[in-house]
């Protein structure tokens, strides 16, 4: 079936380094594929999407790029704030004929000043 | 700014306790979702609804769990009788239907059963 793997946290970063959260998927078909974050305390809420192959989605800083040959979706951000702590979720939309999302186990970033 | 609503954010209860959770879904959103959070299990899909239909409640312990849409801007998820094991973080989420697959989430409900 199709899953998202995601690395393990925490990954821990101090303010304005280079940030990558790793993440591959399996599917078959063509999904979407989605990147969430999770402040402490609330919800998920979308971050970025990639919806076909070799699309970048971006958003606040952070870019993916969907790459069907490395079936990955790599998260990265050039530079991170303390505000950008939080728990970040890769997951993927498994087609058109259905809403239902796969999240990944997420990974905690700690941005320390 | 509109955004998904639920009640309570934390709720404390004995073991055998009735439970309902509830959730008011953005206006015009079409797809209900519950999810449950642990730190064991991570982010698990409880079920989800079109247009108030349940299509899929797979991932609900059917002896105790009950998710229902009584109209379209309630959904409610109830647990009868609680279990210590219940204890978790219960999202629920919406989706409009002209973007299917985004989903807007709301700040969840905190549930202890002791």
């Amino acid at each position: 079936g199709n899953s998202v793997t995601q690395m393990e946290g925490p990954v821990t970063l101090s303010e304005e380094a280079f940030l990558t959260i790793n993440c591959t998927y399996t599917a078959t078909g063509y999904p979407s594929l989605f990147w969430y974050v999770q402040y402490p305390g609330e919800g998920l809420q979308l971050l970025l999407k990639a919806t076909k192959a070799d699309d970048k989605g971006s958003n606040k800083g952070f870019e993916a790029t969907y790459r069907k040959e490395t079936t990955s979706f790599h998260l990265e951000k050039g530079s991170v704030q303390v505000s950008d702590s939080a728990v970040y979720f890769c997951a993927l939309s498994e087609g058109y004929n259905t809403d239902k999302l796969i999240f990944g186990t997420g990974t905690r970033l700690q941005v320390f000043p | 700014d509109a955004r998904v609503t639920q009640t309570p954010r934390h709720k404390v209860t004995e073991m055998g306790q009735e439970v309902t959770m509830r959730c008011q879904p953005i206006l015009g959103h079409n797809t209900v979702f519950w999810y449950r959070q642990t730190m064991m299990q991570g982010l698990e899909l409880l079920a989800y609804f079109r247009n108030r239909a349940p299509l899929d409640d797979s991932g609900m312990p059917k002896d105790r769990f009950s998710a229902e849409m009584p109209d379209a801007t309630l959904a409610t998820l109830k647990i009868q009788p609680s279990e210590p094991r219940d204890s978790a973080v219960y999202f629920c989420a919406s989706g409009p239907d002209r973007s299917r697959d985004i989903q807007y989430f709301g700040a969840g409900t905190r549930l202890s059963v002791l």
